[in-house]
């Protein structure tokens, strides 16, 4: 197993630009995640998808989009980036408590 | 909503000796708490954690304590050794069954565990 894969690795974006962070897991987890990290911080909820179909706000959700039209993806997308949205990304996955982490997208708008 | 307090931000331990860090919690129906590692540029990895049906548990030089009447639980590191050297994060959840089982973290102890 994979686990929980993100893409890219690396981005630098322009500000207005929009762009989609992949994330894919091969666990048949029905719950995934999106989490932010600013430097020094925690990890702050985006949004989150408690199976194909159904996703909800987490505590900091503007700026940001998702869908979860299959149980492995659950993209995120960024549109009309700003600075503030500067981060490390991280995706999550979990089948009950436990949640498994990709290793991040670090993005960043100039 | 959840809200979670952790400290210190940072803790300075020699090897060898313990180290403590605590977090506190606001809303009485979180049952989950996991412990989280992050080492610089990896992704937070799960290294302990406990239910509200549970005071305690332990895992090697690794334990948490959780005490729900005052809303507060505990890691408890003995014996640390460099490698314990990360950044620690606490958080909390309904747990799975709570319809979302969604995660508040902590703002993380940095610790450094000096040879």
């Amino acid at each position: 197993n994979a686990g929980v894969t993100q893409t890219p690795k690396f981005r630098i974006l322009k500000i207005g630009q929009s762009m989609t962070l992949q994330c894919t897991q091969d666990m048949n987890h029905n719950y995934m995640y999106w989490y932010r990290q600013d430097p020094g911080m925690g990890l702050k909820l985006i949004y989150y998808s408690v199976g194909a179909g159904i996703t909800d706000k987490g505590e900091v959700p503007n700026g940001y989009n998702v869908s979860r039209s299959t149980t492995e993806d659950f993209p995120l997308r960024l549109e009309l980036a700003a600075p503030s949205q500067t981060s490390v990304y991280f995706c999550a996955s979990s089948f009950r408590d436990e949640q498994y982490f990709g290793p991040g997208t670090r993005l960043t708008v100039t | 909503g959840e809200n979670v307090e952790q400290h210190p931000s940072t803790l300075s331990v020699q090897e060898g000796d313990s180290a403590v860090i605590k977090c506190t919690y606001s809303d009485s129906a979180s049952n989950y708490f996991p412990w989280y590692k992050q080492e610089l540029g990896k992704r937070p990895q799960l290294i302990i954690d406990i239910r509200s049906n549970v005071g305690e548990k332990k895992d090697q030089r690794i334990a948490v304590t959780l005490n729900k009447t005052a809303k507060h639980f505990s890691l408890h590191i003995t014996e640390t050794q460099p490698e314990d050297s990360a950044v620690y994060f606490c958080a909390a959840s309904m747990g799975y069954g709570g319809a979302t089982n969604k995660l508040i973290f902590g703002t993380g102890t940095l610790l450094a565990v000096q040879p």
